[in-house]
C-alpha cells in the first residue's frame, strides 16, 4: 500500500466552481498535513498547513484532516484561471532521531477555464 | 519575503560527469533539504542537513551523492559520477524550527545525455 495516494488527475472545471481535492494516506502516525502548488517546472509552494484533524481557512482555500478516515481534503471555492497548477499533498514524516521529511502525494493537475 | 534560490535552473551533462547543484536556503532557517522529481513522478526526499551533518538519507541517496554547506549561506548537491537516471528537477527546502514547514526552491532541472 502505497503511503499517499492522490488522484493525478487530470480536473477541469469552469471558473468560479468549487474544487475538492483529495488525499489518503496509510500512516496512522502522520500529525502534520500540507498542501503545496506547484505550476508548470516550478518549485512546490506551500499554500496551507493543518495540524491534526480538523478544518483551516485561508481565504478561498479550506483544508481539512480527517484522522480517523486517513483522509485530507483541500476546498478551493470561486476558482480562478489562476489557480490551475498542479496541487501536492504531504505528510510530515518523523525520523526516530527527530529529524522529518515530507512525503508527497503524486499531485492532481488542475486547469480551470475561463 | 525571504525565499529559497537555486543555481543553474538548468544543467545539462554527459554521463559519467560530476554535477554540483547549489542553492541558497532562508537566511535564519536550520534544516536543509534536497528533493527529486522525476519527470512525471512523485516529489522525493533525498537528504536532510543539519548542523553542518546529513541528519538522514533515502535510499537513492548512495556514494555517489554528497552534500555540503561551504560556507554560512550555499548548500550543495554533488553528484560525483552521474547516470541517465539522475535526469530529474531537484528542489532544495530549508525550514526554520523542529515542526516548521518547509519552503521550497524552484528547482534545478538536470538533465544527463
Amino acid at each position: 500500500q502505497k503511503e499517499v495516494e492522490q488522484d493525478p488527475g487530470p480536473l477541469s472545471v469552469p471558473e468560479g466552481a468549487i474544487v475538492s481535492l483529495n488525499c489518503t494516506y496509510s500512516n496512522s502516525a502522520f500529525q502534520y498535513f500540507m498542501w503545496y502548488r506547484q505550476y508548470s517546472r516550478k518549485g512546490p509552494e506551500l499554500l496551507m498547513y493543518t495540524y491534526s484533524s480538523g478544518n483551516k481557512e485561508d481565504g478561498r482555500f479550506t483544508a481539512q484532516v480527517d484522522k480517523s478516515s486517513k483522509y485530507i481534503s483541500l476546498f478551493i471555492r470561486d476558482s480562478q484561471p489562476s489557480d490551475s497548477a498542479t496541487y501536492l499533498c504531504a505528510m510530515i514524516y518523523m525520523f526516530s532521531g527527530g529529524y522529518n521529511k515530507l512525503i508527497f502525494g503524486a499531485g492532481t493537475r488542475l486547469a480551470v477555464h475561463p | 519575503e525571504p525565499e529559497v534560490t537555486q543555481t543553474p535552473s538548468h544543467q545539462v551533462t554527459q554521463m559519467g560527469q560530476e554535477v554540483i547543484l547549489r542553492c541558497v536556503p532562508i537566511s535564519n532557517h536550520l534544516y536543509f533539504y534536497w528533493y527529486r522529481q522525476i519527470l512525471g513522478q512523485k516529489v522525493e526526499f533525498l537528504v536532510s542537513f543539519y548542523n553542518n551533518e546529513i541528519s538522514e538519507k533515502s535510499e537513492i541517496f548512495d556514494d555517489q551523492f554528497s552534500v555540503e554547506r561551504p560556507d554560512g549561506s550555499n548548500f550543495t548537491l554533488k553528484i560525483r559520477s552521474t547516470k541517465l537516471e539522475d535526469s530529474a528537477m531537484y528542489f532544495c527546502a530549508s525550514r526554520a524550527g523542529e515542526i516548521e514547514t518547509q519552503y521550497f526552491g524552484p528547482g534545478t532541472r538536470l538533465l544527463v545525455l
